[in-house]
């Protein structure tokens, strides 16, 4: 299995402020990794998938980077909205796994 | 647009069989571009993808090796539906159950997602 590990694994900062989540894939996967949000109680949402690609309405301050086993997600001003957990998941061969989360909070 | 509603009893006694349904609307559990995922998240195990199943002229499923020997994935055409049953099960199956649609030809990415069901393990 593709093993997928995230950092930091939680961050604080203030609205306003850039984030960057790193996510690292154990074997290469080309471009076929996606960014989920998911706030407590909630289903995750997709963001971004094949590493760049914003999904439809989603906020344009969103955006990803990466290839190969190195990925970012950046949140380039965060809103109120934002403060939630982050996993990126690879979608390049079974069993498609995921990162084990960045938690996004208030500092 | 695309919505997946799920339901199904939120307590299961060791060794009994879990059971989800994800009903859909907007889209079919037949379609040729579609498949139909079972994902599900404890803190212990984090995100877990369980498997899929997908029409294409016949239908077909993946699962993921650690649940393989336990579980199916039934699509029923006639309600537009897929389920989830995961047999023998113990406290470690304890988790949100979430379905979810990935479109293959795009990629292996999940969007949308039902609202999740709580199962707890017990007895």
């Amino acid at each position: 299995d593709i093993q997928m590990t995230q950092s930091p694994s939680s961050v604080s900062a203030s609205v306003g402020d850039r984030v960057t989540i790193t996510c690292r894939a154990s074997q290469g996967i080309s471009r076929w990794l996606a960014w989920y949000q998911q706030t407590p109680g909630k289903a995750p949402k997709l963001l971004i998938y094949a590493a760049s690609n914003l999904q439809s309405g989603v906020p344009s301050r969103f955006s990803g980077s990466g290839s190969g086993t190195d990925f970012t997600l950046t949140i380039s001003s965060l809103q109120p909205e934002d403060f939630a957990s982050y996993y990126c998941q690879q979608a390049n061969s079974f069993p498609f796994t995921f990162g084990p989360g960045t938690k996004v909070d208030l500092k | 647009q695309v919505q997946l509603q799920q339901s199904g009893p939120g307590l299961v006694k060791p060794s009994q069989t879990l059971s989800v349904t994800c009903a859909i609307s907007g889209d079919s559990v037949s379609s040729k571009s579609a498949a139909w995922n079972w994902v599900r998240q404890s803190p212990s195990r984090g995100l877990e993808w369980l498997g899929r199943t997908y029409y294409r002229s016949k239908w077909y499923s993946d699962y993921a090796v650690s649940v393989k020997s336990r579980i199916t994935i039934n699509p029923d055409t006639s309600k537009n539906q897929f389920t989830l049953q995961l047999n023998s099960v113990t406290p470690e199956d304890t988790a949100v159950y979430y379905c979810a649609r990935d479109l293959e030809i795009v990629g292996y990415w999940f969007d949308p997602w039902g609202q999740g069901t709580l199962v707890t393990v017990s007895s």
